[in-house]
């Protein structure tokens, strides 16, 4: 079955600074993967999905994501954090045989 | 299109009470999942439905959690003699295809007391 690892629950960047979350993959044939943000007492609002088109794919809010097959990451960037970034984010990987499976997501603290 | 609704938002209920959860998907969407999650845990698979089939369902599910989808629609998820763990917050999915995005509810906030 696929799985996710997202490497680190928390992340803490200053604002305009260089955000990273990190997302490693499991999956025994060609996946989809997911961005999703969660804003607190809310359900999870899609950030941006690959689904086998062009490997850097762009969200919304200013975010994007490189799927790597050799390194099954699909790693989540924005150029310059927003106090509005604040939030927790999961990673996402389904395909065609299986349902949607969640990583543990990582929490996101902007600093002024 | 008014997305996926959850009802009730939030849910109170003593322990050993039956409780039954609603989610009513995105209209032409045929897939409904329901997971579970906890403080600081990501959504926690629980059981999906193609249509009214229910195709899989977690070991999360015990025999006191029932789902059904009668006519492909709007999903119930029952809870029988509820316990302390139980408590979480249940979040509900629809998609249109295999391997598309799902789009949540708010979800259905369940305190046992």
């Amino acid at each position: 079955a696929q799985s996710v690892t997202q490497l680190g629950s928390h992340v803490s960047v200053s604002e305009g600074a260089l955000v990273l979350l990190r997302c490693n993959y499991s999956s025994s044939v060609p996946p989809y993967l997911f961005w999703y943000v969660q804003y607190p007492n809310q359900g999870l609002q899609l950030l941006l999905k690959y689904t086998s088109a062009a490997t850097l794919v762009k969200g919304i809010n200013g975010f994007e994501a490189e799927f790597k097959k050799s390194e099954t990451s699909f790693h989540l960037t924005k150029p310059s954090a927003h106090m509005s970034d604040a939030a927790e984010y999961f990673c996402a990987v389904s395909d065609p045989n299986n349902d949607m499976r969640f990583g543990a997501g990582t929490r996101l603290t902007v600093k002024p | 299109d008014t997305g996926v609704s959850q009802n009730p938002r939030h849910k109170i209920t003593k322990r050993g009470q039956n409780v039954t959860f609603r989610c009513d998907p995105i209209s032409e969407h045929n897939r409904l999942y329901w997971y579970r999650q906890t403080l600081g845990q990501g959504p926690e698979f629980l059981t999906y439905f193609q249509n009214e089939a229910q195709l899989e369902k977690s070991r999360l599910l015990s025999d006191r959690f029932s789902a059904e989808r009668p006519k492909g629609s709007f999903s119930t998820l029952e809870i029988q003699r509820t316990e302390q763990g139980d408590s979480a917050m249940y979040l509900c999915a629809s998609s249109r295809l295999l391997g598309t995005e799902a789009f949540f509810g708010q979800g259905t906030r369940l305190t046992v007391v």
